[in-house]
């Protein structure tokens, strides 16, 4: 089926800027999607999600950037910290499932 | 509430051996799946179950078996292992489907030599 992805595999953020993580999605069906951070040697966490009826979602430090236009989902995570160092997922839903890029390893520089 | 537990955490199995890997939630999820995670990859599903008795394949369940006879508990077995199933295995549940956020578990290493 079809699958979401991410563009980048790696990005290095100076602590306190922001960093934008991006992802493109290609099932223009799909209509829940939902970011993941995962530290080393852990499991996911969730961060945040949105629904297809949203283009734009904010939580405490992040929002989340949804385009259907061009099928692109983005992260955004304002004054980047030392603890964000981590993999992060987007996924999109397939009827009861969610399917995962490959993710997207962020380290923060001091 | 504990969420989402697995067992073992660790585990080294030699070619050909069997096991099975336990998942239980306290949440009284309905749905629950079974991933494996690969380096440089993201989580790719092996079996999932949308409630007590029921199973379902995922992307790549060849030489995986599950079952879900309690909704708090899913299990995974490896009959036969191979060294292609060396990985970390993530046990997640939600409680309803795949438009709410799933729990993910710790995970477990498992090496096969």
């Amino acid at each position: 089926g079809e699958s979401v992805g991410l563009h980048l595999p790696t990005l290095s953020v100076q602590e306190g800027d922001n960093s934008i993580i991006n992802c493109a999605y290609s099932n223009s069906a799909s209509d829940y999607f939902i970011w993941y951070k995962q530290e080393s040697g852990k499991g996911p966490q969730f961060i945040i999600d949105i629904r297809s009826n949203m283009d734009k979602r904010q939580g405490q430090r992040v929002t989340v950037l949804l385009n259907k236009t061009v099928k692109h989902l983005s992260l955004q995570i304002a004054a980047t910290q030392p603890g964000d160092s981590a993999v992060y997922f987007c996924a999109e839903n397939e009827d009861y499932k969610l399917s995962f890029g490959a993710g997207t390893t962020v380290t923060v520089r001091a | 509430n504990a969420g989402v537990t697995q067992t073992p955490k660790f585990r080294v199995l030699k070619t050909g051996q069997s096991m099975t890997l336990l998942c239980a939630q306290d949440m009284n999820h309905e749905y629950m799946y079974w991933y494996r995670q690969d380096p440089g990859m993201g989580l790719r599903l092996i079996h999932y179950s949308v409630g007590e008795g029921t199973t379902a394949k995922g992307e790549v369940p060849d030489g995986y078996n599950v079952s879900r006879l309690k909704k708090q508990n899913f299990l995974l077995g490896l009959e036969s292992a191979a060294p292609s199933q060396t990985s970390v295995y993530f046990c997640a549940s939600s409680y309803l489907g795949g438009r709410v956020e799933q729990f993910f578990g710790p995970g477990t290493r498992l090496t096969v030599l």
